[in-house]
């Protein structure tokens, strides 16, 4: 079974410039989620997807960060215009949903942003 | 508010010895618990996790944890660390009524000495 896929893996950028990160969930897996990992802490978690509906997005800072996952399979994240704090590694990751707690993670993208 | 506490940001080991990782969460109901471990420039793997039932866990490479109600702790043990065991570990708990969103502890280094 093919895991969760992320790209890309790293991604420099100057601030005020615009991003986008993709993810590809593991097949069959209606839940998916994106964290933001800043470097020294735990992930948190910034927007919550079930199937193509957006279940939380508490925390994703809707000024400049703004994600879809059309058709309910992939996804991707963008930040526009991007800050300096948005430094961190981007994680992706899945679950089958319903009773399935397990959330399976892809490698994430490291963004810096100078 | 769900929370979890990680106490000891650095721990260091002797490879054989005990391995011991600290966990404290708040939740205002039964929770879920995971500990998911972290190899560099990689995302998060699942070690074990805590839903129902039994309170002692346990999990792969050796891994193992006790839910305690009453302590409100989940930390992780394994009896005998291998240097392959050096990585990140990062406690979390979810709350169903939440869509099963993970809120993560900041994470433990884990250095093993050989």
């Amino acid at each position: 079974e093919a895991g969760v896929a992320q790209s890309p893996r790293y991604k420099i950028i100057e601030k005020r410039q615009s991003v986008a990160f993709w993810c590809n969930p593991i097949s069959g897996h209606a839940t998916l989620y994106w964290y933001q990992q800043i470097l020294g802490q735990g992930p948190k978690l910034l927007i919550q997807f079930q199937n193509n509906g957006v279940v939380d997005d508490s925390q994703l800072p809707k000024d400049r960060f703004s994600a879809e996952r059309l058709k309910g399979v992939d996804s991707t994240l963008k930040i526009q215009p991007a800050k300096l704090e948005d430094s961190a590694v981007y994680l992706c990751a899945s679950s089958a949903g319903g009773h399935s707690y397990e959330q399976y993670f892809g490698p994430g993208t490291r963004l810096t942003v100078t | 508010a769900q929370s979890v506490t990680q106490l000891g940001s650095h721990v260091s080991v002797s490879e054989g010895a005990l391995v011991l990782l600290r966990c404290n969460y708040s939740s205002s109901v039964p929770p879920y618990l995971f500990w998911y471990v972290q190899y560099p420039n990689q995302g998060l793997q699942l070690l074990l996790k805590y839903t129902t039932g039994a309170t002692l866990v346990k999990g792969i490479n050796g891994f193992e944890a006790e839910f305690k109600k009453s302590e409100t702790s989940f930390h992780l043990t394994k009896p005998s660390a291998h240097m392959s065991d050096a990585a990140e570990y990062f406690c979390a708990v979810s709350e169903r009524e939440y869509g099963n969103k993970l809120v993560f502890g900041a994470g433990t280094i884990l250095r093993v000495k050989s």
